[in-house]
């Protein structure tokens, strides 16, 4: 069975600072992983979704990788602003054509 | 954009009340989906629907639960018997393909409460 982890649970960071978010998953036989940010009582918004053939994927200051035979992702954020503050998710397929499996999610503060 | 819309968006009821849970997936989608976020934890699959039958359902999708696609624009569920451990954040999500290559969009959420 498919266990997304995500680490760190929370991340306080000062204002233009660049970051990582990391995110792990057990069965590496999965399409794609997809990165989410959910503002407090929100949706979920798609930021990213990288296949399972690539290794990276960019959109703004966003950049996400993949790394499929470690079962490991990364979120990049670069020169983080206030706005940026939410938590973020990574979803993968569980094990081929299936819904998405979530971790907990980081929650980041960027302080100004 | 289009997006996912969802009503209504906070929803208060009394424990064995049924309710009905909306949707509206974007226009072109042909994969839908619903899931749940009990406070302070993980997203949680419930069911997914394509072609007008469930795909897949997960282990909370029991009896209790329905889902339906009435017209060609809503999504529906349905909790005929609510319980306390029901309230949550109920999100639908709609993908153009399925999900080995489609991007799953989110709705905003019904918040439902059981009393």
């Amino acid at each position: 069975k498919q266990e997304v982890t995500q680490i760190p649970a929370a991340l306080s960071v000062p204002e233009g600072e660049n970051l990582v978010l990391n995110c792990s998953f057990t069965d590496s036989a999965i399409y794609n992983l997809q990165w989410f940010r959910q503002d407090p009582g929100k949706g979920l918004t798609s930021l990213l979704l990288i296949q399972s053939s690539q290794r990276e994927q960019t959109s703004g200051r966003l950049n996400a990788s993949l790394d499929k035979s470690s079962g490991r992702s990364t979120l990049y954020i670069a020169a983080s602003q206030p706005g940026d503050s939410a938590t973020y998710l990574c979803a993968v397929p569980n094990s081929g054509n299936t819904p998405l499996v979530f971790g907990k999610g980081t929650r980041l503060s960027v302080i100004a | 954009e289009p997006e996912v819309t969802q009503t209504p968006s906070h929803q208060v009821t009394q424990m064995g009340q049924e309710v009905i849970l909306r949707c509206v997936p974007i226009s072109n989608h042909l994969y839908f989906y619903w899931y749940r976020q009990i406070l302070g934890q993980k997203v949680e699959f419930l069911v997914s629907f394509y072609n007008n039958e469930i795909s897949e359902k997960s282990e909370i999708f029991d009896d209790q639960f329905s889902v339906e696609r009435p017209d060609g624009s809503n999504f529906t569920l349905k909790i005929r018997s609510t319980k306390l451990e029901d309230s949550a954040m109920y999100f639908c999500a709609s993908s153009e393909r399925g999900q080995s290559s489609g991007t799953q969009y989110f709705g905003p959420g019904t918040r439902l409460t059981v009393l």
